[in-house]
């Protein structure tokens, strides 16, 4: 067990561009979570899922943004149309069973828009 | 939504004394409270939790108090040590209704230990 594993580390890009984060959780874990952290702050939920359902979404989450966790397993994160506002720390965490389980995050992407 | 709230912003202590973070909740059904350290450029990492049928718990130099009827719970760190120094989250969520599992986070507060 390697914990929660998230790739790239950094991403640096245009605004306009396309970006997508991939998050692999604990192994069995079948929740798994994103949250987005900008400079001094906690982590600000953005969206879950359980197994391979989106449960939940943010109203952080704009129609620029989409999440999939296709089998289960990894989760992937898209932006499209990448804006200024978007640069912080996109973390993915996972935990096991239902609500109220300890969450277990990645070290995170982080996103800089030029 | 829920609103936790997290004092103070910034605490310095000396090695060996103790330190304290508190924080404050609004939504009276939130009954898990996690805490968080995070270290700079690294993941936030789970040091410690306490669900709301428990009013203390403890982990050698660590323990988190709640008190439901005044929404507020509190992180102690005795015989504090530079390693200690971080940023620290606390964290709410529930396991009924609407937004169920999700986490809230307070601001933070950036501990630094003084050798």
């Amino acid at each position: 067990d390697t914990g929660v594993s998230q790739d790239p580390r950094h991403k640096i890009t245009k605004r306009g561009q396309n970006v997508t984060f991939r998050c692999d959780p604990i192994s069995e874990h079948n929740r798994l979570y994103w949250y987005r952290q900008t400079l001094g702050q906690g982590p600000e939920f953005l969206t879950y899922f359980q197994n391979e359902a989106q449960l939940e979404k943010s109203r952080l989450l704009s129609d620029r943004f989409s999440a999939e966790r296709p089998k289960g397993s990894f989760s992937t994160l898209e932006i499209q149309r990448t804006e200024q506002g978007d640069s912080a720390m996109y973390l993915c965490a996972s935990s096991t069973g239902g609500a109220n389980q300890p969450q277990h995050f990645g070290d995170g992407t982080r996103l800089s828009i030029l | 939504g829920e609103n936790v709230e997290q004092h103070p912003s910034t605490l310095s202590v000396q090695e060996g004394d103790s330190a304290v973070i508190k924080c404050t909740y609004s939504d009276s059904a939130s009954n898990y409270f996690p805490w968080y350290k995070q270290e700079l450029g690294k993941r936030p990492q789970l040091i410690i939790d306490i669900r709301s049928n428990v009013g203390e718990k403890k982990d050698q130099r660590i323990a988190v108090t709640l008190n439901k009827t005044a929404k507020h719970f509190s992180l102690h760190i005795t015989e504090t040590q530079p390693e200690d120094s971080a940023v620290y989250f606390c964290a709410a969520s529930k396991d009924r209704g609407s937004t169920l599992g999700r986490l809230y986070f307070g601001r933070g507060t950036q501990l630094t230990v003084w050798p």
